[in-house]
C-alpha cells in the first residue's frame, strides 16, 4: 500500500501549457502539502492545507493553485507553465500540521 | 526570514566510522526538529525526529538538540556505503508549523 502516491511520475509540456498533478494519501492525516525541489535540490514548501485552511508561501506565483476536493487529495494545477517551473515537486501529509510529515515520491515536472 | 543553515558537503568519510552531520535554524520558537534522508532521484525519507533538549537514540542514529544554540545534530555510527545521500534536517516553523528544510548535506561513505 502506498501511503503518499503521486499521478504522473514524469511530465514533460510546453511552456504557456496549463497542466495538474494530483496527489493522494490513505494514511488519513488531517493536513497536506506542495513541496518544490528545484535543480539545486533545495526544497521549498508552497501550501499547506488543513481542514480547508489554505497557508500559502507568499513567493509562490498565483499561477499556482492547489484543489483539495477532500481530506485525502490535493492537487496542484499550474497555469501558463514557464521553464523556471521545471523542478520535481512533491506532496506530503501528516496528522496535523505541527507533526512529522510523510512525502509522495515525487513528480518531475520538465518545461520546454 | 527563517532559515535553517546546513553544509552542503560532500562529507565524505570511511566506512565504519562516525558521521557528524549537522544544522542551526533561527525561529527560536521552532519545537519540532527532523532529520530526512534523501537518495538521489527519491523523495526524502524520516530518518528521526527530535523535540527536547538532549540526545535522542535510534539504532546507529543519534540526534541531538540544544535549543539555547539553535543547533540540531545527527551522528551515524558505523557508517555504510548505503548510508550514502543527502540528510536534510528540517525545522517546524513556529507560527504556521510548516516545515523549514536546510539545503542538505550530502553524505559519502567510501567502503
Amino acid at each position: 500500500d502506498t501511503a503518499v502516491s503521486q499521478t504522473p511520475k514524469y511530465l514533460v509540456t510546453q511552456m504557456g501549457n496549463d497542466k495538474s498533478i494530483k496527489c493522494e494519501q490513505n494514511l488519513g492525516h488531517d493536513t497536506m502539502y506542495w513541496y518544490k525541489q528545484d535543480s539545486k535540490k533545495f526544497l521549498k514548501i508552497m501550501f499547506s492545507y488543513n481542514n480547508k485552511e489554505l497557508i500559502i508561501n507568499e513567493t509562490v506565483p498565483n499561477r499556482f493553485s492547489p484543489k483539495s476536493p477532500d481530506k485525502a487529495h490535493l492537487n496542484l494545477h499550474i497555469n501558463s507553465l514557464e521553464l523556471g517551473d521545471s523542478a520535481v515537486y512533491f506532496c506530503a501529509s501528516s496528522p496535523s500540521r505541527r507533526d512529522t510529515q510523510y512525502f509522495g515520491p515525487g513528480t518531475r515536472l520538465t518545461v520546454l | 526570514q527563517k532559515e535553517v543553515e546546513q553544509n552542503s558537503g560532500p562529507l565524505s568519510v570511511p566506512e565504519g566510522a562516525i558521521a557528524s552531520l549537522n544544522c542551526t535554524y533561527s525561529d527560536r520558537g521552532s519545537q519540532s526538529f527532523f532529520w530526512y534522508r534523501q537518495y538521489s532521484g527519491k523523495s526524502p525519507e524520516l530518518i528521526m525526529f527530535i523535540y527536547s533538549n538532549g540526545d535522542k537514540e535510534d539504532g546507529r542514529f543519534t540526534a541531538q538538540l540544544n535549543k539555547a544554540s539553535q543547533y540540531v545534530s545527527l551522528l551515524i555510527r558505523d557508517s555504510q556505503p548505503s548510508d550514502s545521500a543527502t540528510y536534510l534536517c528540517a525545522v517546524n516553523e513556529g507560527s504556521q508549523g510548516n516545515l523549514i528544510f536546510g539545503k542538505g548535506t550530502k553524505l559519502s561513505v567510501k567502503p
